[in-house]
């Protein structure tokens, strides 16, 4: 398809679990972002990367949650020692400008994790 | 304080009317602003930039107030598809968007 593919879209996993979330941006897209949203919550921003490299990890709410992208395309989003406080649903947005001024992510239809 | 704050709501207004919404922002700094569109259990999409001049979309004006630091927005003879969460987005240049955390409007028949 032509639009961010993310998988799974659904997640259960338990407490202390590992969990990995993927994210397929949009073909040629350089900027790849990943925010996490809660009920009744707007999207929070977590990183961004321009090509491989992370631009901005400072919304990483502490070192259990990391990401990569280490061919400039998909990325995955890796969470350890999951606990119930992660539970949300995990945006992935691509833009085709490295700064966003232009203001149009596209985002994908998320990966809804519940941690039990 | 958040960095975007918007009334919750919900608004629930009845087809035809106008209803509005306010953001405020609390980074002077800020250079850009959005209003984005999320629908039940979908992913957000930009509706349409807002520029210091004002700006209208057919039904939708936007308008931006820097010296107080907020924004609206404004639906004109509303739809029930305008049911939906209404985002305010800002940013400061090359950082990433931070959202608000939504108005849900209504449309009721």
């Amino acid at each position: 398809g032509a639009g961010v593919s993310q998988t799974p879209s659904n997640k259960v996993t338990e407490k202390g679990k590992y969990v990995e979330l993927r994210c397929d941006p949009i073909s040629g897209h350089t900027a790849l972002y990943w925010y996490r949203q809660s009920l009744g919550q707007g999207p929070e921003f977590l990183i961004y990367f321009q090509g491989t490299g992370a631009a901005d990890d400072s919304g990483l709410p502490n070192d259990r949650f990391f990401a990569v992208r280490p061919e400039g395309s998909v990325s995955t989003l890796k969470i350890q020692r999951t606990e119930r406080g992660d539970s949300a649903v995990y945006l992935c947005a691509s833009s085709s400008h490295g700064t966003i001024n232009t203001g149009e992510l596209f985002f994908g239809e998320g990966s809804r994790l519940t941690v039990l | 304080r958040k960095e975007v704050e918007q009334d919750p709501g919900p608004f629930n207004v009845p087809e035809g009317a106008t209803v509005a919404f306010n953001c405020t922002y609390s980074n002077s700094a800020s250079q850009s602003f959005f209003w984005y569109r999320q629908d039940c259990r979908k992913e957000p999409k930009l509706l349409m930039s807002v520029y210091s001049s004002g700006n209208e979309d057919g039904r939708f004006t936007a308008q931006l107030n820097r010296a107080s630091q907020y924004i609206s927005l404004l639906i004109r003879d509303s739809k029930l598809s305008d049911s939906a969460t209404y985002l305010c987005v800002v940013n400061k240049g090359n950082t990433p968007l931070v959202f608000g955390k939504g108005t849900r409007l209504s449309v009721i028949a």
